[in-house]
């Protein structure tokens, strides 16, 4: 199994709302990732855990909270967005570990709209 | 941090016609450089990778060569079909554990039959 999932598929929040997106592997990988895409813009980084560790915080707005429950999975919590948040919301995982391979397998995504 | 480069923005070419797509890092420390293909609606799919060890790698119709030297790195797509059709997206990566991408901008790809 290579597959990534999140859920949901599409979510739409008013600024006030508090939602969560979830991201699942069972491909035993040890490193987890989210990243944010814009229309016609490549991903850009936002956490990275390792180990179920946070490892990277590429300067996110404390708005956005992520969390790693165990080894299999990833959630994003989120708060007070703003509109301007409106983006994909992409999940990957890789191997992880120093004797691991470097391939990062992207999830489809949670179109997210903020209202 | 690193910077990658990827050019061109656009590609259009005809059924069967080579495609070549070229990009530059900044990093030298970057030892890992993947190439990922992403449909409209779709997640970004590795298509082919390669690491800072080797000069070449080739998958059936699709090849990426790497010259460490000029920090530059290609994606060559062979035979192209009107599936091949995507944006294209080259990274560049530190590893140590887990890998940091950062991506260059796209390439649109339109294959014509």
């Amino acid at each position: 199994d290579t597959e990534v999932t999140q859920t949901p598929k599409h979510l739409v929040m008013g600024m006030t709302n508090k939602k969560s997106l979830k991201c699942e592997q069972h491909m035993g990988h040890r490193a987890m990732y989210w990243y944010k895409q814009k229309a016609k813009k490549p991903p850009e980084l936002m956490f990275v855990y390792s180990y179920e560790k946070l490892s990277i915080n590429e300067s996110v707005p404390s708005r956005f909270s992520p969390e790693c429950p165990n080894s299999s999975l990833l959630n994003l919590h989120l708060h007070a967005l703003q509109p301007e948040d409106s983006a994909l919301y992409l999940c990957a995982s890789s191997q992880g570990g120093n004797r691991g391979t470097y391939e990062q397998y992207f999830g489809p995504g949670t179109r997210l709209t903020v209202t | 941090g690193e910077n990658v480069e990827q050019h061109p923005s656009t590609l259009s070419v005809q059924e069967g016609d080579s495609a070549v797509i070229k990009c530059t890092y900044s990093d030298s420390a970057s030892n890992y450089f993947p190439w990922y293909k992403q449909e409209l609606g779709k997640r970004p799919q590795l298509i082919i990778d390669i690491r800072s060890n080797v000069g070449e790698k080739k998958d059936q119709r699709i090849a990426v060569t790497l010259n460490k030297t000029a920090k530059h790195f290609s994606l060559h797509i062979t035979e192209t079909q009107p599936e091949d059709s995507a944006v294209y997206f080259c990274a560049a990566s530190r590893n140590s554990g887990y890998s940091t991408l950062t991506f260059g901008k796209g390439t649109m790809l339109l294959v014509s039959p």
